[in-house]
């Protein structure tokens, strides 16, 4: 069975600093991946997509993530945050049948 | 990237009456229709598969004769929360994908709907 893990339901960095948002995913053949982001009572927001093309998907909003198929990982990251990243970001799988499986998702908080 | 609409963004109803929220896709046709149910600080949770012309699918838990979905075209499904009580107080969420792609796998979302029962 197709699964996402999110490894981390709260992360906090500086303004200015990296972030890294991890998610890992179980499935028994190579998976499209997508990272979406919601702000507070906002729906969800496309930030990148990975389907089998490129390892390294570069999205909006100067964030990226790379497909590793050893570690079966698809972390977000971004060179610098910005307060306005401070946002709930998840991670998303589609299946067969067109149902969709979410990570539980990670808080993103942006400190001053 | 595609559009879906969801209207209201927010709404506050008394507890016994019903509530309609809609989800359109405004620039594609979308044979199948999702709706999440999102509690504060948690992931979208499933709640139905809309199909278009056909019975809504419903997932484990999810009482279909609480939760109305009807969608009556290819660009609108609708879901109708029936007397509603204060724990049906939610963050209500639609999504959709293009017909026209086929096997496209990209949900587009609404924004999403507030409801709040008192």
């Amino acid at each position: 069975a197709q699964s996402v893990t999110q490894l981390d339901s709260h992360v906090s960095v500086s303004e200015g600093t990296p972030v890294l948002l991890r998610c890992n995913y179980s499935s028994s053949y190579s998976p499209s991946l997508f990272w979406y982001v919601q702000h507070p009572n906002k729906g969800l927001q496309l930030l990148l997509k990975y389907t089998s093309a490129a390892t390294l998907v570069k999205g909006i909003n100067g964030f990226e993530a790379e497909f590793k198929k050893s570690e079966t990982s698809f972390h977000l990251t971004k060179p610098s945050a910005h307060m306005s990243d401070a946002a709930e970001y998840f991670c998303v799988a589609p299946t067969g049948g067109f149902k969709t499986i979410f990570g539980a998702g990670t808080r993103l908080f942006v400190k001053a | 990237g595609a559009v879906v609409s969801q209207h209201p963004s927010w709404v506050i109803c008394k507890s016994g009456t019903s509530v309609k929220i809609e989800c359109r896709s405004l620039d594609f046709q979308a044979t199948t229709m999702f709706w999440y149910r999102q509690f504060p600080k948690q992931s979208l949770m499933l709640m139905a598969t809309s199909n278009e012309g056909s019975k809504a699918t419903y997932e484990q838990g999810v009482e279909k004769d609480k939760f109305l979905i009807n969608h009556a075209s290819l660009t609108l499904s609708t879901l109708t929360v029936t007397s509603a009580h204060p724990e049906d107080s939610s963050f209500y969420i639609c999504s959709a994908r293009d017909r026209v792609l086929g096997t496209a796998i990209e949900a587009f979302f609404g924004q999403g709907t507030r409801l709040t029962v008192v």
